[in-house]
């Protein structure tokens, strides 16, 4: 059973771009999570999602950033006008099931570098 | 507001020797709480988990304490070993926080050969 797969592992663009972040949950999960993590400090929830669903964004920026989860393929974190404050490592967490004490599945993250 | 935090951010130890990393907790209704180990370009690998109406949970090597009076966490590792080095980060939630994970500051542990 792969686990939580995410890429590009790192992503470099330049100040204006869009940066498109793509997680796949591990198999028989349906309930994805985006963290943000800057460098030498701890994982900050972005947003959590099911399929066709946003549950809870309280931890999105307001503009720039969205998150969707598709019926089919991948969940994506999209970044649009990159700044250099979004150089960061995005991490995807996805769980089988809704609250019940289930433990989140972390993907290896990509990094992102705004130059 | 309410987070979770850290007392030490670096933790440094002999191999062989047990570690202690704590962690303070300042949401009273946080309930299930996790310890976290994240190896340098990696994502976080679950190490053990503990629920609210337990005060001590072992796992392999790895035992997990929590007191509830002073809201404090700590993870203590036993015979610890190179491959332990790594930044522990403890997480807490709660069924009025939904599914989302509010993470610590983070420890840094190295061992020492």
């Amino acid at each position: 059973n792969a686990g939580v797969m995410q890429n590009p592992r790192h992503l470099v663009r330049r100040r204006g771009q869009e940066a498109r972040l793509r997680c796949s949950p591990m198999k028989g999960h349906s309930h994805v999570y985006w963290y943000r993590q800057l460098p030498e400090e701890g994982l900050k929830f972005m947003v959590y999602l099911q399929k066709e669903n946003i549950i809870d964004e309280s931890g999105m920026p307001k503009e720039r950033f969205s998150a969707e989860f598709p019926k089919e393929g991948p969940s994506i974190l999209r970044i649009q006008q990159v700044v250099r404050g979004d150089s960061a490592a995005y991490f995807c967490a996805s769980s089988p099931l809704d609250w019940s004490y289930n433990e989140q599945f972390f993907g290896p993250g990509t990094r992102l570098t705004v130059l | 507001g309410e987070s979770v935090g850290l007392h030490l951010p670096t933790l440094s130890v002999q191999e062989g020797d047990n570690s202690i990393i704590n962690c303070a907790y300042s949401n009273s209704a946080s309930d299930y709480f996790i310890w976290y180990k994240q190896e340098s370009g990696k994502g976080p690998q679950f190490i053990i988990d503990i629920r609210s109406n337990m005060d001590k949970r072992q796992g392999q090597r790895v035992t997990v304490l929590l007191n509830k009076t002073v809201k404090h966490l700590s993870l203590q590792i036993a015979a610890t070993q190179p491959g332990d080095s790594a930044v522990y980060f403890c997480a807490e939630t709660g069924y009025n926080a939904g599914n989302m994970l509010t993470f610590g500051g983070g420890t840094r542990l190295m061992v020492k050969p």
